[in-house]
């Protein structure tokens, strides 16, 4: 059974500082990596992918992946009130048609 | 910009009834989705579609589930016999391709089902 675990939160982090949300996969086959954002009521919005070791960087945020250590984390910088939401990490291989998604977390910024 | 659709928003039916889920997914995307979220967990995979047939389901997708692409635009998703444990916020979502840089999925904005 794929598993993807991340700490349900809420994590509460100061407007203006970093928030660092974190993921584990039990799948070392998974080959894709997801950032989603889903605010109350709505839909999940992809944020960002990444496919590769390392880290990548679309403005405010970060993603990095460890294979090795089957980890992968979500930096945003400069925290806005506007990004508290429930942030989902999903994972996918690619022998399989299907994106598993974690519980999420609940990102709170304090204004 | 190209978004997926789904009606209706909300559906409220009786316990043992049929209901059929629709969503018009992003017109060039070729790989189809439906997810759930019962209230307070997570998202969970149902079904994914492609070519006119079932890739991959899950074990929640059980007999009284069937989906099905009547024409060249939409998407359904049938609940033959509805139980209370159904209610949920059913999203579809599309993505354009597999592998790397392909499967990004794009979600609807969700259809609220509550069984009573």
């Amino acid at each position: 059974q794929k598993e993807v675990e991340q700490n349900s939160g809420p994590l509460s982090v100061p407007e203006g500082a970093i928030a660092s949300l974190n993921c584990t996969y039990s799948d070392r086959g998974s080959q894709s990596f997801f950032w989603y954002r889903q605010y109350s009521g709505k839909s999940p919005e992809l944020i960002m992918s990444i496919y590769s070791n390392g880290d990548k960087e679309d403005g405010r945020f970060t993603a990095q992946l460890n294979k090795a250590s089957q980890y992968v984390s979500l930096l945003i910088r400069d925290s806005q009130p506007s990004d508290s939401a429930t942030y989902l990490c999903a994972v996918n291989t690619w022998r399989d048609d299907k994106i598993i998604f974690g519980k999420g977390t609940r990102l709170h910024i304090l204004p | 910009e190209p978004e997926v659709t789904q009606t209706p928003s909300h559906q409220v039916t009786q316990m043992g009834q049929e209901v059929i889920l629709r969503c018009v997914p992003i017109s060039n995307h070729l790989y189809f989705y439906w997810y759930r979220q019962i209230l307070g967990q997570k998202v969970e995979f149902l079904v994914s579609f492609y070519n006119n047939e079932i890739s991959e389901k899950s074990e929640i997708f059980d007999d009284q589930f069937s989906v099905e692409r009547p024409d060249g635009s939409n998407f359904t998703l049938k609940i033959r016999s509805t139980k209370l444990e159904d209610s949920a916020m059913y999203f579809c979502a599309s993505s354009e391709a597999r592998g790397t840089g392909g499967e990004k999925l794009f979600f609807g904005s969700g259809t609220q089902l509550s069984v009573l």
